[in-house]
């Protein structure tokens, strides 16, 4: 069992729709969580990062994190073509303490 | 802004040859990574640092050495390439704390044949 699973898409979504990613773990110690973005053919990027319950804004995206279901997501309000990437969740702590990263999902937006 | 640079954006090798691959970092992270991404397996952890000439394994060590004799150089070196290291590997460097936020280098897409 992957420790961190996301759906690896593609997730199409239309230009100026939310785009709704997620993620699921199953370390239940995990403490912290990220959200990177991936252009094809570049190196993973930091967009957010969460630690406590409940969602945390900055921007277009909100990440929320539910840790009595073992869930993390990102919201992408009013998507952009720009957005167009592979999102990786990635959770900290527990039993390994080191970075597990999932697969990443592909998003599409559509202009 | 960090930065993180890596010796080489492409690399093609032979079979049985040794290969470095050289990061460094500009500021001051106390913390290096090497990974190695492939379709569909994602990002995994090959060896991380927590200080000079101080390694620890990853996920998948085999088949790979690192060296950090320097606090912004992290070096991974594969000592007899197979073709089954063909892949990206990506250097990420971190403040101290294994939690902090990870900035990743721009890749080094190696090609063993």
């Amino acid at each position: 069992q992957k420790e961190v699973e996301q759906n690896s898409g593609p997730l199409s979504v239309p230009e100026g729709a939310i785009a709704s990613l997620n993620c699921t773990y199953s370390d239940r110690g995990s403490q912290s969580f990220f959200w990177y973005r991936q252009y094809s053919g570049k190196s993973p990027e930091l967009i957010m990062f969460i630690y406590s319950n409940g969602d945390k804004e900055d921007g277009r995206f909100t990440a929320q994190l539910n840790k009595a279901s073992q869930y993390v997501s990102l919201l992408i309000r009013d998507s952009q073509p720009s957005d167009s990437a592979t999102y990786l969740c990635a959770g900290y702590g527990g039993a390994t303490n080191k970075l597990i990263f999932g697969t990443g999902t592909l998003l599409a937006v559509q202009p | 802004d960090v930065k993180v640079t890596q010796s080489s954006r492409y690399l093609v090798k032979r079979t049985g040859e040794k290969v470095f691959l050289e990061c460094v970092q500009d500021m001051d992270h106390e913390n290096m990574f090497w990974y190695r991404q492939d379709p569909g397996l994602g990002l995994r952890l090959i060896y991380f640092s927590y200080d000079v000439k101080m390694k620890e394994k990853g996920d998948i060590p085999e088949g790979y050495s690192v060296s950090r004799e320097k606090k912004e150089r992290f070096s991974l070196i594969l000592e007899s390439a197979s073709t089954n290291q063909t892949s990206m590997y990506l250097c990420a460097s971190s403040l101290s704390n294994t939690q902090d936020e990870q900035f990743f280098g721009p890749g080094t897409r190696l090609t063993v044949l």
